[in-house]
C-alpha cells in the first residue's frame, strides 16, 4: 500500500530564505506526483505536476524534483515571502483510476 | 476556465436533516471526485466518477450518496449524518480518470453536523 510522508511537519523561516520541503513515497511505481498549497479552511491549489517521465518542473519561484528510484520529491521555494505561508501537500497518483494519495503536509510560516 | 465551483461554502445540519452538496466544472473534464478532509489531516478519497459512472467507492457509508447528473455536475446527498462527519468536503475534476491527468480542486464545502 502506497504511503506518502512529508518532512518536516512544520517549518518557520524568515522572509527571503530559500527552503526545501521533502516528500517520500514507499512504492516507486508511481505515475505522477503533484504538489498543492492549502490556505487555512480553503481548498487545494495545484502548484506543480511532475509526470513520471520527468525529473523536475518549475513555476516562478517554485521548483519540484522527482526521483522515482529513491522514492523522493522535493519542493524548492526561492526567496520566500510571507504570502507563501500555507500548508504544502504532496500527492502521488496511484492505480488506474487516478486516485491521489496525500501526505500529511508541511505547514510553512514565513515571518516578515 | 480552470475553475471548479462548490456550493454552499458552509453548511450546518442536524443529524436528521437531508442536504446536498454541489460541484460544477465547465472544463470538459470527464472525471470528477469527492474527497473528505478532517481538520489537520490530508484529503481522503470518497468517490470517483468517470464518464458519469461511479467507478470508485472507497467504502463510504451509505449516508453519503453521490450523483453525477451530467458531465459537468456532481452532487453529494447527505442523510442522517453523524457529528464525526463534520469536515471539509472537496470536489475535484480531471480530463480523464487515469493517472496522467492533473486534478483541479474546488474551494470546498465546510460541513458541520450538530
Amino acid at each position: 500500500k502506497q504511503e506518502v510522508t512529508q518532512i518536516p511537519a512544520a517549518l518557520s523561516v524568515p522572509e527571503g530564505e530559500n527552503l526545501v520541503l521533502n516528500c517520500s513515497f514507499t512504492d516507486s511505481a508511481i505515475y505522477n506526483l503533484q504538489w498543492f498549497r492549502q490556505d487555512p479552511g480553503k481548498g487545494l491549489t495545484s502548484l506543480l505536476l511532475i509526470q513520471s517521465s520527468q525529473r523536475e518542473q518549475t513555476s516562478g519561484r517554485l521548483n519540484a524534483s522527482l526521483d522515482k528510484s529513491s522514492g523522493r520529491s522535493t519542493l524548492y521555494i526561492a526567496a520566500s515571502q510571507p504570502g507563501d505561508s500555507a500548508t504544502y501537500l504532496c500527492a502521488v497518483y496511484g492505480g488506474s483510476q487516478g486516485n491521489l494519495i496525500f501526505g500529511k503536509g508541511t505547514k510553512l510560516s514565513v515571518k516578515p | 476556465d480552470t475553475e471548479v465551483t462548490q456550493t454552499p461554502k458552509h453548511l450546518v445540519m442536524g443529524m436528521t436533516n437531508k442536504k446536498s452538496l454541489k460541484c460544477e466544472q465547465h472544463m470538459g473534464h470527464r472525471a470528477m471526485y469527492w474527497y473528505k478532509q478532517k481538520a489537520k489531516k490530508p484529503p481522503e478519497l470518497m468517490f470517483v466518477y468517470s464518464y458519469e459512472k461511479l467507478s470508485i467507492n472507497e467504502s463510504v457509508p451509505s449516508r453519503f450518496s453521490p450523483e453525477c447528473p451530467n458531465s459537468s455536475l456532481l452532487n453529494l446527498h447527505l442523510h442522517a449524518l453523524q457529528p464525526e462527519d463534520s469536515a471539509l468536503y472537496l470536489c475535484a475534476s480531471s480530463q480523464g480518470a487515469g493517472e496522467s491527468y492533473e486534478q483541479y480542486f474546488g474551494p470546498g464545502t465546510r460541513l458541520t453536523v450538530t
